[in-house]
């Protein structure tokens, strides 16, 4: 069975502490990204990778760290730099190759920090 | 800034009846416009995605008209039912080689019986 794993489908931490989001992919995807979503704001992307051991910042990476050590593990560590972490985190891969850029998505982890 | 940009924010729509979702952009290297669907606590999944080298797409009830020269992109969903109810995402891509996409805000769409 063939996806994008997330895990927890819920998170909930005290402020100040750092905690880790999990994404495990069996697609053979080359490429995997972490997404950020907030009401009204749509999907802003935190950080991507397209091989292991790469990463990029995305538009707001700050607060955040990731490690690309598998293909198929792009996990992220919300830390607590971030001043505003609760929201809904999708993970994301695609595979890179010509000209396709089709993301599939996880089905997100609900963090809620107090 | 937002680079694509998507309205309306919400849109409610007797069941039957036509869907209009729209989009608009500035960057001309976007080259790649899909469209997603989420369901409430789900992630997003891809619906249909269109390429500028042709004005129009169809799958099933589901069409994206696409105008290269006002740079905007639309969404129409054919015989909307309730199960259509969800929020519909534009992106655009292309800018890089990193397959980055781009989000409008999304739009809350309910059919109604």
């Amino acid at each position: 069975d063939g996806g994008i794993t997330q895990s927890p489908k819920y998170l909930f931490r005290k402020e100040g502490q750092n905690v880790t989001l999990s994404c495990e992919q069996n697609l053979n995807h080359d490429a995997m990204y972490w997404y950020r979503q907030d009401p009204g704001q749509g999907l802003r992307l935190i950080y991507y990778s397209q091989i292991v051991n790469d990463f990029q910042k995305g538009d707001i990476a700050e607060g955040y760290s990731v490690s690309r050590e598998k293909k198929e593990s792009f996990p992220l560590t919300v830390t607590s730099a971030q001043k505003n972490p609760t929201a809904f985190y999708l993970c994301a891969s695609s595979i890179l190759a010509g000209s396709t850029y089709e993301q599939y998505f996880g089905p997100g982890t609900r963090l809620t920090v107090t | 800034q937002q680079q694509v940009k998507q309205s309306p924010q919400s849109l409610i729509v007797q069941k039957g009846g036509i869907s209009i979702i729209n989009c608009a952009y500035e960057n001309t290297a976007f080259d790649y416009f899909p469209w997603y669907q989420q369901f409430p606590g789900k992630g997003p999944a891809l619906l249909i995605a269109i390429r500028p080298d042709v004005s129009e797409k169809k799958e099933g009830r589901f069409t994206i008209s696409f105008n290269k020269s006002a740079k905007q992109f639309s969404l129409h969903i054919m015989d909307s039912q309730p199960g259509d109810s969800a929020t519909y995402f534009c992106a655009a891509s292309g800018l890089t080689g990193a397959n980055n996409l781009f989000f409008g805000t999304g739009t809350r769409l309910t059919v109604i019986p």
